[in-house]
């Protein structure tokens, strides 16, 4: 079956710029992480979605950033007036209940380049 | 802060070869562990995983070893091949969606 989507898969933006990131998660998976990816790092937690309620947001980095998932499958991250530091490949992970032991399914990831 | 981290950066071996990746934890409340691994330009991809009332799990041809009395968590690859070359993030769960991830061992396989 197809797996998690992203897309664009690469974003240019000049620094000022509002960008929007889209992820369709696997088909009946209740739950929906963003992560951001720095060069040559790990992948840092940004937000979480269970069905369409943010539970949790604690990762994003400013209140530039600002994630939806109005009905509870596809997913919108968007970043409003980037910055050079907003530069990164930015993840989105579905996973079919949530909770710590359940298998977490990657996109491809959004490089985004903030000029 | 605690943290995950990694030993090695990279690591080479020969194809063919059994292949070791690292791993440290500091968070003795984590008790959900996962190896994933990543690809240039490709989203990281469940490898295995193993909680922490366990000491070991087996899968086709990884093994994942957890050491809590010093909290250490190893990845291993029987025979290593060429598609096995990627970078891999180990991370780490306290029981809530909050994972976090290694900075990640780059395996480079020489033919």
């Amino acid at each position: 079956g197809a797996g998690v989507s992203q897309s664009p898969r690469y974003k240019v933006a000049k620094r000022g710029q509002d960008v929007a990131l889209r992820c369709d998660p696997i088909s009946g998976h209740v739950s929906l992480f963003w992560y951001q990816q720095a060069l040559g790092q790990g992948p840092e937690f940004l937000t979480y979605f269970q069905n369409e309620a943010q539970l949790d947001k604690s990762g994003l980095p400013s209140d530039r950033f600002f994630a939806e998932r109005p009905e509870g499958s596809v997913s919108t991250l968007k970043i409003q007036r980037t910055q050079q530091e907003d530069s990164a490949v930015y993840l989105c992970a579905s996973s079919l209940i949530g909770g710590a032991a359940d298998t977490q399914y990657f996109g491809p990831g959004t490089r985004l380049t903030v000029l | 802060g605690e943290s995950v981290g990694l030993h090695l950066p990279t690591l080479s071996v020969q194809e063919g070869d059994n292949s070791i990746i690292n791993c440290a934890y500091s968070n003795s409340a984590s008790d959900y562990f996962i190896w994933y691994k990543q690809e240039s330009g490709k989203g990281p991809q469940f490898i295995i995983d193993i909680r922490s009332n366990m000491d070991k799990r087996q899968g086709q041809r990884v093994t994942v070893l957890l050491n809590k009395t010093v909290k250490h968590l190893s990845l291993q690859i029987a025979a290593t091949q060429p598609g096995d070359s990627a970078v891999y993030f180990c991370a780490e769960s306290k029981g809530d969606n909050d994972m976090r991830f290694g900075a990640g061992t780059r395996l480079t396989v020489k033919p």
